[in-house]
């Protein structure tokens, strides 16, 4: 069956530093893949979205890539604050019924 | 433009009871999903709805039911609660709910179950 993997771990990183989460999948062949960003007693809210054929995505301070070969796409938060502390959440996309497949999401801390 | 909302916000019911959850998308979204999400686990599809009409179901048992009306508010019911049914309810709209659209959450109706 489908499976999306990202660190279940909370990811502690240094206020200023890149943090990088890391979206793994295994048995699907996505069209898209999705980030979102969920903050606590709300819903996720949508970042970015890159294609199958698109190797890199940037927005502002926010990068995404996505490699198929490996099955696996990087989020990258450069010179992070504080105020990026939240959980993460990738979802893939592109199956015939359009329905999105979530990961369980990474909690990221921003340490000032 | 107002945001996806969802009443209530917070539920405490009973094991056997029966709850009913509802959500009202973006002016002009005509596609509603629901979800399920709880501690460690990705968010759980549980239906999509388009222009009244379930379009999309995902794996959960007969007693997760929804509908959507004709303002493409929608609701979802679950009877006869267990307690494993705790969990965060979240709906999500979009314009047609195909293809690469984004999806926006409300946020969420948060079910504790005795």
């Amino acid at each position: 069956s489908q499976k999306i993997e990202q660190n279940s771990e909370a990811l502690n990183i240094q206020e200023g530093k890149t943090a990088t989460l890391t979206c793994n999948y295994t048995n699907y062949s996505p069209a898209y893949l999705q980030w979102y960003r969920q903050d606590p007693g709300r819903g996720p809210v949508f970042l970015l979205l890159i294609r199958e054929n698109e190797k890199e995505k940037r927005k502002e301070r926010l990068k995404v890539t996505f490699d198929t070969t490996l099955k696996q796409s990087l989020f990258h938060i450069t010179a992070s604050q504080p105020a990026d502390s939240a959980t993460y959440l990738c979802a893939l996309g592109g199956d015939s019924n359009y329905q999105l497949i979530w990961g369980a999401g990474t909690k990221l801390i921003i340490k000032p | 433009k107002a945001g996806v909302t969802q009443t209530p916000r917070y539920l405490i019911k009973t094991r056997g009871q029966q709850v009913t959850l509802s959500c009202s998308p973006i002016s002009g979204h005509r596609s509603v999903s629901w979800y399920q999400q709880t501690p460690g686990q990705g968010l759980q599809f549980l239906f999509e709805y388009f222009s009244e009409t379930q379009r999309n179901k995902g794996n959960f048992p007969g007693r997760f039911s929804g509908r959507q009306f004709s303002n493409s508010r929608s609701e979802m019911n679950v009877s006869t609660l267990e307690l494993g049914d705790s969990a965060l309810y979240l709906c999500a709209s979009s314009l047609t709910g195909t293809g690469e659209e984004t999806q926006y959450f409300g946020p969420g109706t948060r079910l504790l179950v005795l």
